[in-house]
């Protein structure tokens, strides 16, 4: 147990539609990072932020946002949702920004109709 | 444009024997390493980094080795076991830019 916790773990939805994917950090950690998983592709880094702040930005589309809350946890909202949008999403976080390890959550997988 | 390539999709191996996955890297930055291991229906899972200025480092079965001017680092687990089975990632990230890239995987199957 990696201790990063995601909701839901399964969310199917139409297209057009607007969905949250919520992500809860390990304990003390501070920076929280979301990856797309896509089918055959690797980890595709959309988004980071620490202590609340945004500080980075991967291929993060613009109908994504995201956000982390003075508790730590995180959103991430997908919007005008597509066809192409289905993946498996994970959220990951460490303790501090650079050369340290990320845990990641069990991911959610998306599946858009 | 794939900053850190695994070329090798799946790798087959006996147990017991060692079990050798490779990664390549484009970026010069690229200054931490990291390897993770993901079983389906988990996410990935932390196993072993090295920093650039190291050449090796071990963790019980589990060695990576860095070779910098080749762009290259590899993942030795020594003995095989079949609960090794997973797809393993590399992964790097280049100094203040605290993302980590990823490998597509390959997946390793060890036969008991």
């Amino acid at each position: 147990d990696s201790g990063v916790t995601q909701t839901p773990k399964h969310l199917i939805t139409a297209t057009g539609q607007r969905v949250t994917l919520r992500c809860s950090p390990r304990s003390g950690d501070l920076s929280v990072y979301w990856y797309q998983q896509s089918l055959d592709q690797g980890l595709q880094f959309l988004i980071q932020y620490y202590n609340g702040e945004e500080r980075a930005k991967g291929n993060i589309l613009e109908r994504f946002s995201a956000q982390q809350f003075p508790d730590l946890h995180s959103e991430l909202n997908l919007s005008s949702l597509e066809l192409g949008d289905s993946a498996l999403y994970f959220c990951a976080s460490s303790e501090r920004q650079g050369n340290s390890p990320l845990h990641f959550g069990n991911g959610t997988r998306l599946t858009v109709t | 444009d794939q900053q850190v390539k695994q070329n090798s999709p799946s790798l087959s191996v006996q147990e017991g024997r060692i079990s050798i996955l490779n990664c390549d890297y484009t970026n010069s930055m690229f200054d931490y390493f990291l390897w993770y291991k993901k079983y389906p229906a988990e996410g990935p899972t932390f196993l072993i980094s090295i920093s650039s200025i190291k050449d090796k480092n071990e963790d019980g079965r589990f060695t990576v080795f860095l070779n910098k001017s080749a762009k290259h680092l590899s993942l030795h687990i020594v003995p095989s076991q079949p609960g090794d089975s997973a797809v393993y990632f590399c992964a790097a990230s280049a100094g203040s830019n605290y993302k980590l890239t990823f490998g597509k995987g390959t997946l390793l199957t060890v036969n008991p």
